[in-house]
C-alpha cells in the first residue's frame, strides 16, 4: 500500500516571500500521479498542482511549482511571492495510474501542513 | 465551483441515529469517491463507485454503506452513529476511465456533528 508523509505540521512565511512544503511517499509502482491540494478555512479541497511520475519536467502553475525527485520519492511544493490568500492547509496526495490498476484510483493523502502567511 | 454537489452542508444528529449524505457528481463523471476527514486530520478514503458498481473499499466501517444510482448520484448511509463519527465527509468525482483525466473534483463536504 502507498503511504504519503508530510513531516511539517505547520509552516509560516512572510508575505511576498517563498516557502517550500515537503512531502515524501512510498510506493512500489513505477508510474503514478502526485497532487497538492489546498484546503482554506472554507474547507473546500482545491487542486493546486499535479505531477505525472513519467514526466521528468517539474510541474508549474503560476506561483506554484514542484520539485519532483522520483528516486528519492520526494515531492515538495514551492510557493513564490506568498500572498495572504495562500493561507490554508496543504495536502500532498498520491494516486495510482488508471489503466494499470483500474479500480484503485483513490487518492492517498498526507496529514497536511498548515501554512500561515505573516503580513 | 467544482461541479460536485453535496447535501446537506451541515448535519447535527444524536448518537445511535442514522443519516444519509448525498452527492451529485460532475456531469459526465462516472466515478464517485467518499472520504472522511476528522478534525485536523488528512482525508481517509472510504469507498468508490464506478458507473453504479462498487469499485474499491477503504477503511469503511460496517455501520456505513453507500450506493450509486442509475443517474450516477451517490448516497453514503451512516447508521448507529457514535460521537467519533463526527467529521467532514467529502464526495469527489472523476471520469476514471481516461488516463489523461486524472483529476478528482471535490464537493464542499458535509459536516456531520454527532451529539
Amino acid at each position: 500500500a502507498q503511504t504519503v508523509t508530510q513531516s511539517q505540521p505547520e509552516m509560516s512565511v512572510q508575505e511576498a516571500e517563498t516557502v517550500t512544503l515537503s512531502c515524501t511517499y512510498d510506493t512500489s509502482e513505477s508510474d503514478y500521479y502526485l497532487f497538492w491540494y489546498k484546503q482554506p478555512p472554507s474547507r473546500q479541497m482545491i487542486l493546486v498542482i499535479r505531477q505525472e511520475a513519467y514526466k521528468q519536467q517539474n510541474a508549474t502553475e503560476n506561483r506554484f511549482s514542484v520539485n519532483f525527485q522520483k528516486a528519492a520519492k520526494s515531492f515538495s511544493l514551492k510557493i513564490s511571492d506568498s500572498q495572504l490568500g495562500d493561507a490554508a492547509m496543504y495536502f500532498c496526495a498520491y494516486r495510482s495510474p488508471l489503466i494499470s490498476n483500474f479500480g484503485n484510483e483513490k487518492l492517498t493523502f498526507g496529514t497536511g501542513t498548515r501554512l500561515t502567511i505573516i503580513p | 465551483d467544482s461541479g460536485v454537489t453535496q447535501t446537506p452542508k451541515h448535519l447535527i444528529t444524536a448518537t445511535g441515529q442514522r443519516v444519509t449524505l448525498r452527492c451529485s457528481p460532475r456531469s459526465g463523471d462516472l466515478s464517485v469517491y467518499w472520504y472522511q476527514q476528522s478534525l485536523d486530520q488528512g482525508l481517509q478514503f472510504l469507498i468508490q463507485y464506478y458507473n453504479g458498481e462498487e469499485r474499491a473499499k477503504g477503511n469503511i466501517l460496517e455501520r456505513f454503506s453507500a450506493q450509486q444510482f442509475p443517474d450516477l448520484h451517490s448516497e453514503l448511509n451512516l447508521s448507529s452513529l457514535e460521537l467519533g463519527d463526527s467529521a467532514l465527509y467529502f464526495c469527489a468525482s472523476s471520469v476514471a476511465a481516461d488516463r489523461m483525466n486524472t483529476e478528482a473534483f471535490f464537493g464542499q463536504g458535509t459536516r456531520l456533528t454527532v451529539v
